[in-house]
């Protein structure tokens, strides 16, 4: 079964600039997330997709931060402008039905904003 | 107060140690627990799942839950140096749907010295 995938691996990009990360998850999973790992920190929620439709977008800065979910697979998270604050590793992970003993995480962006 | 601490570190050990990794919670709304396995640039992998207060043992890790306590450990016997990586405990209230959130720890760097 192959994996999350996500692109790019890296970016470096200056503050006020924009960026864009996609995601493709595994083949059925309904449950799209998008979380943000600063460093030296735990993985936090951003965004939940279930199919096409967002479940919890409640810690996402609405103000800079943008997600979609075409036709229910795909994905890509937007940050425009970006802030130095959003250093960090942006972590994609699907699971089916949204189980949380069913996650399956993508390596991640890591996105360094200078 | 954090809804998740979990034990800081680094930790360093020597090969063969038992490790004992430890998290706290304030919610008790939270019904599962896991933990994770993160290697350096890598997304979390799923270790051990875990509903009920008691043991789960696979192979060499053991995780541990205390309701009532609200606390929880993983436990690895014969540590080996394969074994060096961040751990994160996860927690989230509901199994499907739109709580099935993760509610992750800080994380905490093993390190298994041969």
């Amino acid at each position: 079964e192959a994996g999350v995938a996500q692109s790019p691996r890296y970016k470096i990009i200056e503050k006020r600039q924009s960026v864009a990360f996609w995601c493709n998850p595994i083949s059925g999973h309904a449950t799209l997330y998008w979380y943000q790992q600063i460093l030296g920190q735990g993985p936090k929620l951003l965004i939940q997709f279930q199919n096409n439709g967002v479940v919890d977008d409640s810690q996402l800065p609405k103000d800079r931060f943008s997600a979609e979910r075409l036709k229910g697979v795909d994905s890509t998270l937007k940050i425009q402008p970006a802030k130095l604050e959003d250093s960090a590793v942006y972590l994609c992970a699907s699971s089916l039905e949204g189980r949380p003993g069913g996650y399956t995480f993508g390596s991640g962006t890591r996105l360094t904003v200078v | 107060q954090k809804e998740v601490e979990q034990d800081p570190g680094p930790l360093s050990v020597p090969e063969g140690a038992i490790v004992s990794l430890n998290c706290t919670y304030s919610n008790s709304a939270f019904q599962y627990f896991m933990w994770y396995r993160q290697y350096s640039r890598k997304g979390p992998e799923l270790l051990m799942y875990t509903y009920s207060s008691g043991n789960k043992e696979d192979g060499r890790f053991t995780a541990q839950v205390d309701k009532s306590s609200k606390y929880i450990s993983l436990f690895i016997r014969d540590s080996q140096p394969s074994d060096s990586a961040t751990y994160l405990c996860a927690m989230t209230s509901l199994n499907t749907g739109a709580n099935s959130k993760l509610t992750f720890g800080k994380g905490i760097t093993l390190s298994v010295r041969p």
